[in-house]
């Protein structure tokens, strides 16, 4: 079974400070992993994405995220925060097989402090 | 690429009303999602259709609940006899292929009151 964790359910970082979002799984096979954002009353838009080629991955809006199997992690991250990050961030994993549905982590949302 | 539409975004309903929604995917994506999101939670897979199969269906989709693609195309998520505890964000989402992620629509915030 799949499962993933999203350590911390509120962040608040400053302006201009480092973003990190945890995420950790737990998968029997390897998995495809992603971040996604959602806005207020919006769907949700994918960050990035890992799909067992390169273990760091960049994504949109200056967001990257390091697969690291040894510690079943995908966490992200943003040198610099700014105002319009505020949102909350969903993690999830995708069996690589058959229907590719998710499991999504219970999401984290970030305060950007001025 | 108009992006995945669902219509309506908001539906508020008097208990034991039945509810119907409309996902219009992408329109070259032939795989297409539904999702549940509750207040504080993450989405929780309801069912999946490639084109016009119903490949899966989630223990959460009880009999109250029914899915169609028809032709391949847009999908409906109906709920019958609708219960307080439906209330939620009805996402749908569909992609090409699974390993390229999903777009998500905007969502169908659903209150039963």
């Amino acid at each position: 079974a799949q499962s993933v964790t999203q350590l911390g359910s509120h962040v608040s970082v400053s302006e201009g400070a480092l973003v990190l979002l945890r995420c950790n799984y737990s998968s029997s096979v390897p998995p495809y992993l992603f971040w996604y954002v959602q806005y207020p009353n919006q769907g949700l838009q994918l960050l990035l994405k890992y799909t067992s080629a390169a273990t760091l991955v960049k994504g949109i809006n200056g967001f990257e995220a390091e697969f690291k199997k040894s510690e079943t992690s995908f966490h992200l991250t943003k040198p610099s925060a700014h105002m319009s990050d505020a949102a909350e961030y969903f993690c999830a994993v995708s069996d690589p097989s058959g229907t590719y549905k998710y499991i999504f982590g219970t999401g984290t949302r970030l305060k950007v402090l001025a | 690429d108009t992006g995945v539409s669902q219509d309506p975004r908001h539906k508020i309903t008097k208990r034991g009303q039945n509810v119907t929604f409309r996902c219009d995917p992408i329109s070259e994506h032939n795989r297409l999602y539904w999702y549940r999101q509750t207040l504080g939670q993450g989405p929780e897979f309801l069912t999946y259709f490639q084109n016009e199969a119903q490949l899966e269906k989630s223990r959460l989709l009880s009999d109250r609940f029914s899915a169609e693609r028809p032709k391949g195309s847009f999908s409906t998520l109906e709920i019958q006899r609708t219960e307080q505890g439906d209330s939620a964000m009805y996402l749908c989402a569909s992609s090409a292929q699974g390993e390229d992620g999903y777009t998500f629509g905007s969502g169908t915030r659903l209150t039963v009151v």
